[in-house]
């Protein structure tokens, strides 16, 4: 199974400040296709999760264009330009480059 | 609009079966794979398995081999996902999720309101 690990864990921070959120793969993600099998998911307080960024980079329909995703490889990060109060949650990546899907371990984002 | 609707909350004792189903709307029904996703009370998200709607081929995760089975029934756009022999660590909310059209189109971007499954004696 490819082990997904994010850091930090847990991350306060005030509104109108940038957040950055890193996940490693225990292999490669990255398809001869040139995409790279890697999506962040935000699961906001008594929700579903819900689909931020997927293949990495490209944001889902609705997402606002303070959210951003790069990376390649082994080594991605997603990063929010200016925090506010409505992004608190848990954010997650997965990779769905080989079954099992695997999911990294959250990181909790609190508004200090 | 995309929707996916699953059944509601269950209360099961050990050794026992639960069957959640999850209704697909506003898209073509057989053109999508469907993931199951569990969350276990304050933890985080892990991928049960897949089926594709159109051939109902699955592939599960190995931790559930034996224990869970993926349907669909095409005439009512609804996939089930039955877990057997039951214990209390399988207490969780079971999420139905949408899986990519392709190679390069978005993967979980729909999901199902989640069902709280419980299992106590």
């Amino acid at each position: 199974d490819i082990v997904m690990t994010q850091s930090p864990l847990s991350l306060p921070v005030s509104p109108g400040e940038p957040a950055s959120i890193s996940c490693r793969s225990g292999q490669s993600l990255l398809r001869t296709n040139g995409y790279n099998y890697l999506h962040w998911y935000l699961q906001k307080p008594g929700q579903s999760p819900q689909l931020l960024i997927y293949l990495a980079s490209k944001r889902a329909s609705g997402v606002p264009d303070r959210f951003s995703g790069s990376g390649s490889g082994t080594d991605f990060t997603l990063k929010i330009s200016r925090v506010e109060a409505d992004d608190v949650g848990v954010y997650y990546c997965m990779q769905d480059l080989q079954t099992p899907y695997t999911f990294g371990q959250g990181t909790k984002l609190e508004i200090k | 609009q995309v929707q996916l609707v699953q059944s509601g909350a269950e209360v099961k004792k050990p050794g026992a079966s639960v069957k959640v189903s999850c209704k697909a709307s506003g898209y073509s029904f057989t053109n999508y794979n469907v993931n199951w996703v569990r969350q276990a009370p304050g933890q985080g998200l892990e991928w049960m398995g897949i089926i594709n709607p159109s051939g109902a081929g699955t592939s599960h995760g190995q931790r559930f081999q034996g224990r869970v089975t993926m349907t669909r029934d095409t005439s009512t756009s609804t996939v089930y996902m039955e877990l057997s022999s039951l214990r209390s660590e399988d207490t969780a909310v079971y999420y139905c999720a949408r899986g990519r059209q392709g190679v390069s189109g978005p993967n979980f971007d729909c999901w199902g309101q989640g069902t709280l499954v419980s299992v106590s004696s």
